[in-house]
């Protein structure tokens, strides 16, 4: 079935690093990526999203490529805060699987100044 | 406009109580799923409904019913609880399949 496997964590980054969060999945049809954040005692939040091969998604300074060749959608920043500190889940949704949601299980980032 | 709210937010049941979680949306979204949230299992849908009056099973749908008389509230319950089943709850709700909004979750434990 349809699954994603993201990198575990905890990651901990000082204040202007660079950031990196890999991300893989499987899937049998066509799957949306995204990637959602979650702020501590908060829900999910859509970051990004794409929705097909090669499309990137941004916000806020984050992005990831959909790579349908690598089966991934990688999340990066090039200079993270301290505010960005926060749980980070990778999803996919397909029309495949009756548009349900599959989430990896999180990776914790913690910026620190 | 709220968004999606949950009740209540915390909650500590002993084994075999039964209690009701209450998901509302003032979005007017057809869409409402409810997930559970462990350590290291990242989020598992329980059930979901695809408009007022539908539901279906998710992927950990044991132990749990759910009613969707309204459009705006989407009622996840536990007729017996079990230690199993503690957890933080999170409802979301969409007007497309694709895109959801979340609820800030209710922190459930079953001692």
């Amino acid at each position: 079935g349809d699954s994603v496997t993201q990198m575990e964590g905890p990651v901990t980054l000082s204040e202007e690093a660079f950031l990196t969060i890999n991300c893989t999945y499987t899937a049998t049809g066509y799957p949306s990526l995204f990637w959602y954040v979650q702020y501590p005692g908060e829900g999910l939040q859509l970051l990004l999203k794409a929705t097909k091969a090669d499309d990137k998604g941004s916000n806020k300074g984050f992005e990831a490529t959909y790579r349908k060749e690598t089966t991934s959608f990688h999340l990066e920043k090039g200079s993270v805060q301290v505010s960005d500190s926060a749980v980070y889940f990778c999803a996919l949704s397909s029309l495949d699987t009756g548009n349900q949601f599959y989430f990896g299980t999180g990776t914790s980032l913690t910026v620190i100044p | 406009n709220a968004g999606v709210t949950q009740t209540p937010k915390f909650r500590v049941l002993k084994t075999g109580q039964s209690m009701t979680l209450l998901c509302a949306q003032d979005m007017n979204h057809e869409y409402m799923y409810w997930y559970r949230q462990d350590p290291g299992m990242g989020l598992r849908l329980i059930h979901y409904s695809v408009g007022e009056g539908t539901t279906a099973k998710g992927e950990v749908p044991d132990g749990y019913n759910v009613s969707r008389l309204k459009k705006q509230n989407f009622l996840l319950g536990l007729e017996s609880a079990a230690p199993s089943q503690t957890s933080v709850y999170f409802c979301a709700s969409s007007s497309v399949p694709r895109r959801q909004f979340f609820g800030p979750g209710t922190r459930l434990t079953v001692l």
